[in-house]
């Protein structure tokens, strides 16, 4: 199957601090997305980001498709920032289905 | 916004027993997927479906049915439930590739939590 990996696991932040979260494919892809997945455990899309960079307020994506990673820059981080964020890609097969990382679980703390 | 509803959100199910997952979608989106996350595997990808009538296995079909009656509904269905497949079931819906609608984007649900006893 398709393989996604995620680094690191967890991370732990105080509140203020910058955080970089990677994701790296095995195979070569097509696109690739960012989610959040809130505590309670409802997902939600941060990017869809098939290549280069995009930034949403202090969120910013930047996808090197032919390297085969994925990162995502998280900047002034918040107490409400806390959860796990997911990678997914999509690797081009010619149907739309994205294979997930495990993720990296995020703590902010006062 | 676009819009997956899941239910029923919590389900308790006896070994043997018959489980129907629905989902359904408001986006008018033609892919639709059913994937289950357990700790230590994230998301796997279970069934899918390309529009109406069709259904396809993904990674780990085995022991799942779907049902793809139409645009808006796809159902996961265990016919005899196990205690492995308790779990936390996500529906997700997505447009076709350089549709009209397409953003690229999968819209999820908010889960279904299935134990298995």
């Amino acid at each position: 199957g398709q393989q996604v990996q995620q680094s690191p696991a967890s991370l732990v932040l105080q509140e203020g601090e910058n955080a970089e979260l990677q994701c790296n494919f095995s195979t070569s892809l097509n696109s690739m997305q960012w989610f959040y997945q809130r505590p309670e455990g409802s997902l939600v899309s941060l990017f869809y980001n098939p290549s280069g960079t995009k930034q949403s307020g202090r969120l910013t994506s930047t996808t090197v498709i032919k390297e085969r990673r994925s990162s995502l820059h998280i900047s002034s981080s918040q107490i409400t920032d806390s959860g796990t964020y997911l990678c997914a890609m999509e690797p081009g097969t010619g149907y739309q289905n994205f294979y997930f990382g495990k993720g990296t679980s995020l703590t902010v703390i006062p | 916004e676009a819009a997956v509803t899941q239910s029923p959100r919590n389900k308790v199910a006896v070994t043997g027993g018959k489980v129907t997952l629905s989902c359904n979608q408001t986006n008018n989106h033609n892919n639709m997927y059913w994937y289950r996350q357990d700790t230590g595997h994230g998301l796997r990808l279970i069934h899918y479906s390309y529009g109406a009538g069709s259904t396809e296995k993904g990674d780990i079909p085995d022991g799942y049915k779907a049902s793809r009656p139409s645009q808006e509904n796809f159902s996961l269905i265990l016919e005899l439930a196990t205690p492995s497949q308790t779990s936390v079931y996500f529906c997700a819906s997505g447009a076709d590739w350089g549709g009209a609608i397409y953003t690229g984007q999968l819209y999820f649900g908010e889960g279904s939590k299935l134990t298995v006893l």
